[in-house]
């Protein structure tokens, strides 16, 4: 059974750094494509970021620059280092498996609430 | 970019009326098109991958068509654990970004 767990949400004051955790079981992060996906409060989905198996890295245009994606092989986990945070990144960050070519986000994990307020 | 747009935003229907949103990209993208359901308080959860097929689980209740640019979903009859938010994705743009649609409440 393929499981996704998210961790390393909180509150956070405007201009700081966090990094989320999406810790897999059941499925290889190194094998697969993988995303972040946002949710704002009471708002509808946006696409963050995807990493590829090749290790192909992308982002979307809010977060260029300030976000970066990787994974760790050795502990089956994806990871978002999210820098220079602002009030608009507050949202619930999932992690999902997918996010390539035709590809659709098929295993997500429960998400994790990032808070950036001062 | 591609954007994806959903209606209606809000739909108000009754337990067993069939049921249809649409999905319009503002660019061809083949059938690469997905469907997922939020349910409040959780994760989104994938229905329907390459406009119509649908994930295993999935009741048959649930249908996709179309290809291009006209993307739809229907339930044929309406229940009440249907509750929820509908979003289309597009997954045509290579490499990214694979834009969500603004999603579909649905209400019972």
């Amino acid at each position: 059974e393929v499981q996704l767990v998210e961790s390393g949400g909180g509150l956070i004051q405007p201009g700081g750094s966090l990094r989320l955790s999406c810790a897999a079981s059941g499925l290889t992060v190194n094998d697969n494509y993988m995303s972040w996906v946002r949710q704002a409060p009471g708002q509808g989905l946006q696409w963050v970021s995807v990493i590829y198996n090749d290790g192909s890295t992308y982002y979307a245009d809010p977060v260029k620059g300030r976000f970066t994606i990787s994974r760790d092989n050795s502990k089956n986990t994806l990871f978002l280092q999210m820098n220079s945070l602002r009030a608009e990144d507050t949202a619930v960050y999932y992690c999902a498996r997918g996010g390539g070519w035709g590809s659709a986000l098929d295993y997500w994990g429960q998400g994790t609430l990032v808070t950036v307020s001062s | 970019d591609i954007q994806m747009t959903q209606s209606p935003s809000t739909l108000s229907a009754s337990v067993g009326d069939r049921v249809t949103i649409t999905c319009r990209a503002s660019q061809s993208i083949s059938n690469y098109l997905s469907w997922y359901q939020q349910k409040p308080g959780k994760a989104p959860k994938l229905l329907i991958n390459a406009a119509s097929s649908l994930q295993s689980g999935v009741p048959s209740r649930f249908s996709g068509r179309g290809s291009g640019t006209d993307f739809t979903l229907t339930i044929s009859s309406l229940q009440p654990e249907d509750l929820a938010t509908y979003y289309c994705q597009q997954s045509y743009s290579n490499p990214s970004p694979h834009t969500f649609g603004g999603g579909t409440k649905v209400e019972i």
